[in-house]
């Protein structure tokens, strides 16, 4: 079975620029999560989307944006990015619902220089 | 207040030792409760998933959850430096998942 994958592996952008973040979750699961874990700061919660629907959203400003597909992939969006912008995006899959155990990808670095 | 609490740590401990990994949640509500290992530059990795108090085995691992007391416990039995990652614990319900700030754990050979 082929694991959650997330592209690019790394992306480097200066301030003020927009960044997108893809999210390919394992077969059967509908459920994505996107945390972000800068450094020292442990895992922050983003957004949670299910069967194409915003389900929740962490405390980030309207910038943080993403949208889930039909085919349940799904796209983080950061848009006038700043320098603490700067972290590891991680992108995790669920089968259904909320009390599925995540499984995650190895992330997406984003440099904001 | 985090919802969940972990201390960071570092924690080192000799090859053969048991590891023991603490954490606390606020919520109430969470149900469901779940255990992490990160190795550098890797996303976590899935250990133990529960959601009931009580002990859950699995090889060296063991799970534990006290909904009373809202405790969760990792033990890691016959530590071995490949177990040498930050753990983050984490505990969900109603929509929400929360993590802990990880324990980064070293086994010296």
């Amino acid at each position: 079975e082929a694991g959650v994958t997330q592209s690019p592996t790394h992306l480097i952008k200066t301030r003020g620029q927009q960044a997108t973040l893809r999210c390919s979750p394992i077969s059967g699961h509908t459920s994505v999560y996107w945390y972000q874990q800068a450094l020292g700061l442990g895992l922050q919660f983003l957004l949670w989307y299910d069967e194409g629907e915003e389900r929740n959203r962490g405390n980030f400003p309207p910038r943080f944006s993403g949208r889930q597909f039909p085919n349940y992939s799904s796209e983080l969006n950061v848009n006038a990015l700043e320098l603490e912008d700067s972290a590891l995006y991680l992108c995790a899959s669920g089968r259904k619902a909320y009390n599925s155990p995540l499984h995650f990808g190895n992330g997406t670095r984003l440099t904001v220089t | 207040q985090k919802e969940v609490e972990q201390d960071p740590g570092p924690l080192s401990v000799p090859e053969g030792a048991i590891v023991s990994l603490n954490c606390t949640y606020s919520n109430s509500a969470f149900q469901y409760f779940m255990w992490y290992r990160q190795y550098s530059r890797k996303g976590p990795e899935l250990l133990m998933y529960t959601y009931s108090s009580g002990n859950k085995e699995d090889g060296r691992f063991t799970a534990q959850v006290d909904k009373s007391s809202k405790y969760i416990s990792l033990f890691i039995r016959d530590s071995q430096p490949s177990d040498s990652a930050t753990y983050l614990c984490s505990s969900g319900g109603d929509y929400k998942l929360s993590f802990g700030a990880g324990t980064t754990v070293t086994v010296r050979a």
